[in-house]
């Protein structure tokens, strides 16, 4: 069983779209995160939920929205998509906050192409 | 803020040699943790290694080793005996202690291994 699974995998659309990706995790984990991955491989933090709660909601444009319905999920709505959204973005999860560095666990990426 | 650096863009070692990639980091924190993350061609995000900076031991997985140097902020990857398999990019991670648990990533060295 995959334990962090994102869909779609790949995901080409035209500019001004909005479109949203999904992600799960079956690893009972309390965190999960939203990370994006640009042209030049360089990974950023771009949300992190804990039990449902935003907690990190770094400088990331408002056309960005996170939603966590329950623990074991977190997808990511954007709208009006724009050249420079062209990436990878890749969930992740870890067990919770506050007990050391505990590993992420990824998903296998959404890439995200705009036209 | 924490940075993390990873001077070596790409290095190229032949199969069964040992490669060290390097990694540095600069933060005022005294406790975090550090890791090794791998990224194959296949897009997947791997753990590798993980290091808690109270820990003046050398972590170990198998044929991966780091090398950390608290004082001197350094944390390097050693692989020993390459294999095809482990042709990827290499990223370093820093997480403090306590609070959100964001993952701050170098740029990434991307290794090859020859036969």
């Amino acid at each position: 069983d995959t334990a962090v699974s994102q869909t779609p995998k790949y995901l080409v659309t035209q500019m001004g779209n909005d479109k949203s990706i999904k992600c799960e995790q079956n690893l009972g984990h309390d965190t999960m995160y939203w990370y994006k991955q640009d042209s030049k491989k360089f990974l950023k933090i771009m949300f992190s939920y804990n039990n449902k709660e935003l907690i990190i909601n770094e400088t990331v444009p408002n056309r960005f929205s996170p939603k966590s319905p329950d623990k074991a999920h977190l997808n990511l709505h954007i709208n009006s998509l724009e050249l420079g959204d062209s990436a990878v973005y890749f969930c992740a999860s870890s067990r919770t906050l506050g007990q050391g560095g505990q590993p992420q666990h990824f998903g296998d990426g959404t890439r995200l192409s705009i036209l | 803020a924490q940075t993390v650096t990873q001077s070596q863009p790409e290095m190229s070692v032949q199969e069964a040699e040992t490669v060290t990639l390097s990694c540095t980091y600069d933060t005022s924190e005294s406790n975090y943790y550090l890791f090794w993350y791998k990224q194959p061609p296949s897009r997947q995000m791997i753990l590798v290694i993980r290091q808690e900076a109270y820990k003046q031991q050398n972590a170990t997985e198998n044929r991966f080793s780091v090398n950390f140097q608290k004082a001197a902020k350094s944390f390097s990857l050693k692989i020993s005996d390459s294999q095809l398999g482990d042709t990827a990019m290499y990223f370093c991670a820093f997480v403090r202690q306590g609070g959100s648990e964001k993952l701050v990533f170098g740029k990434g060295t991307k290794l090859t291994v020859n036969p």
